[in-house]
């Protein structure tokens, strides 16, 4: 079993519509938490940072963290063509040490 | 947020030939540097891990001799791929710690290495 675990997809939404994403994880010791965004053949663009549970927003980006679960997630609100990328989360036990990355999740937004 | 840059962006080169790639943080210093391999349609995989003025730690599998990895100064590292050959061919991302303790990454653009 993967340390961290992300659904594949693809996930096609409307444009306009909220796109819900989420990570399972397994090692309770992390407590830092990125989601990042990543168009074909280019590097990720870090999105979201949470350190340990909560909830966070930026725009039209929520995150959320449930330690309790091991469960985080990211909903976009008001989705456009342009979100359409890989979705990577990622998550460290602690500052310096090396990221876990889920396998990302690829959306597709449909004009 | 904070900006990592890498060059070059794309290079072709022949197979025994060797490559630097260089990735460079413009903003910050960055004390710890990451370098990443990703194949089409597959999550970032870690090489190794660089700090400023130390040798790199690598991971399991991942061959030292191969892939040199120097981080002279707290803004730049350098990825060399030695005696390339058409199975290095990948996307190599680098990406930076911004040394203030929140936990936060920055990538670069990454480049993409093509072995003729």
């Amino acid at each position: 079993q993967k340390e961290v675990e992300q659904d594949p997809g693809p996930l096609s939404v409307p444009e306009g519509a909220i796109v819900s994403l989420n990570c399972t994880y397994s090692n309770s010791a992390f407590q830092y938490f990125m989601w990042y965004r990543q168009y074909s053949r280019k590097g990720p663009e870090l999105l979201m940072y949470t350190y340990s549970s909560g909830n966070k927003e930026d725009g039209r980006f929520t995150a959320q963290v449930d330690k309790s679960s091991k469960y985080i997630s990211l909903f976009i609100r008001d989705s456009q063509p342009s979100d359409s990328a890989t979705y990577l989360c990622a998550m460290r036990a602690a500052a310096g040490n090396k990221l876990t990355f889920g396998g990302g999740t690829r959306v597709l937004v449909k004009p | 947020g904070a900006v990592v840059s890498q060059h070059p962006s794309w290079v072709i080169c022949k197979s025994g030939t060797s490559v630097k790639i260089e990735c460079r943080s413009l903003d910050f210093q960055a004390t710890t540097m990451f370098w990443y391999r990703q194949f089409p349609k597959q999550s970032l995989m870690l090489m190794a891990t660089s700090n400023e003025g130390s040798k790199a730690t690598y991971e399991q599998g991942v061959e030292k001799d191969k892939f040199l990895i120097n981080h002279a100064s707290l803004t730049l590292s350098t990825l060399t791929v030695t005696s390339a050959h058409p199975e290095d061919s990948s996307f190599y991302i680098c990406s930076a710690e911004t040394g203030t303790n929140t936990g936060e990454l920055f990538f670069g653009e990454g480049s993409r290495l093509t072995v003729l």
